[in-house]
C-alpha cells in the first residue's frame, strides 16, 4: 500500500497563475482532506469530503476549490494564486465511522511558493 | 467550538531527560484528543491517541499521554528522551461531523547531547 500521495512534491507559480495539487489514497477511505500548514499555526483545514462527489468549506477555504470526482483522489485548486497561498498542503484521509476519533493519515505535502 | 492551546513553541531537553510537551483543550463535547509528529520535510504521523477508554494512553517510539478531564489537558510524555524524538509534535481535537481535526500550533522539540 501506497498509503495517500500527493502530486507535485515542489511547485513554484507565478500570482496569478493556476494549478492543481492532486492527492491519491489506496485505503478505500470515505473521508479525505486538505490542509495548510504555515509557520507558528499549525495545520489548517481548507476543503473536506465524507464521500464521492461530496466537499465542504473548513476553516480556510477562500481562493481554493475541490472535487472529490473518484473516491481515492481529492483535488485542490487554485484559480489565480496569491503569494498569501505560499504554503505547505498536506491531504490526509480516514474511514468513516458513526463517531469521531478515527485516525488521519497523511501524505508527504506538496510545497508551494507563489512569487 | 473546539480548540486546543499549546504551551511552548520550542522545547529543548537534554538526552536521556523527561519529554514534557502540554496540550490544553476547549471542548463543548467529550473530546476525541491526538498527538501527531512530523520529522523535517515530512508529513504527520500519529503518535497516539484517547477515544475515551483509558485515560492514560500508550503510542510508539515510548510516547504516552493522560487524558485529565478536570485540568482540559492531554500532556504527552516519554521518560529518557533520544536524539531522534527531535521532531515538531501537533496536538489535535477531533470536531464532530466528518472526523475534522484542529490542530495546535505545534511544539518544536530539540534534544542536546
Amino acid at each position: 500500500n501506497a498509503g495517500v500521495t500527493q502530486t507535485p512534491k515542489f511547485r513554484v507559480l507565478k500570482t496569478g497563475q493556476s494549478m492543481t495539487l492532486l492527492c491519491a489514497q489506496d485505503m478505500n477511505h470515505e473521508y479525505m482532506y486538505w490542509y495548510r500548514q504555515d509557520p507558528g499555526m499549525g495545520l489548517r483545514l481548507i476543503h473536506y469530503s465524507v464521500g464521492e462527489g461530496t466537499t465542504a468549506k473548513g476553516e480556510v477555504p477562500d481562493g481554493y476549490n475541490v472535487s472529490r470526482l473518484k473516491k481515492q483522489n481529492f483535488l485542490l485548486g487554485l484559480e489565480s494564486a496569491a503569494p498569501s497561498q505560499t504554503s505547505v498542503y498536506f491531504c490526509a484521509s480516514s474511514y468513516r465511522s458513526g463517531r469521531s476519533g478515527e485516525t488521519q493519515y497523511f501524505g508527504p505535502g506538496t510545497r508551494l511558493l507563489v512569487l | 467550538a473546539q480548540s486546543v492551546t499549546q504551551l511552548g513553541s520550542h522545547v529543548s531537553v537534554s538526552e536521556g531527560a523527561l519529554v514534557l510537551l502540554r496540550c490544553n483543550y476547549s471542548s463543548s463535547v467529550p473530546p476525541y484528543l491526538f498527538w501527531y509528529v512530523q520529522y523535517p520535510n515530512q508529513g504527520l504521523q500519529l503518535l497516539l491517541k484517547y477515544t475515551s477508554a483509558a485515560t492514560l494512553v500508550k503510542g510508539i517510539n515510548g510516547f504516552e499521554a493522560e487524558f485529565k478531564k478536570s485540568e482540559t489537558s492531554f500532556h504527552l510524555t516519554k521518560p529518557s528522551a533520544h536524539m531522534s524524538d527531535a521532531a515538531e509534535y501537533f496536538c489535535a481535537v477531533s470536531t464532530g461531523g466528518g472526523n475534522k481535526l484542529t490542530f495546535g500550533t505545534g511544539t518544536q522539540l530539540k534534544v542536546e547531547l
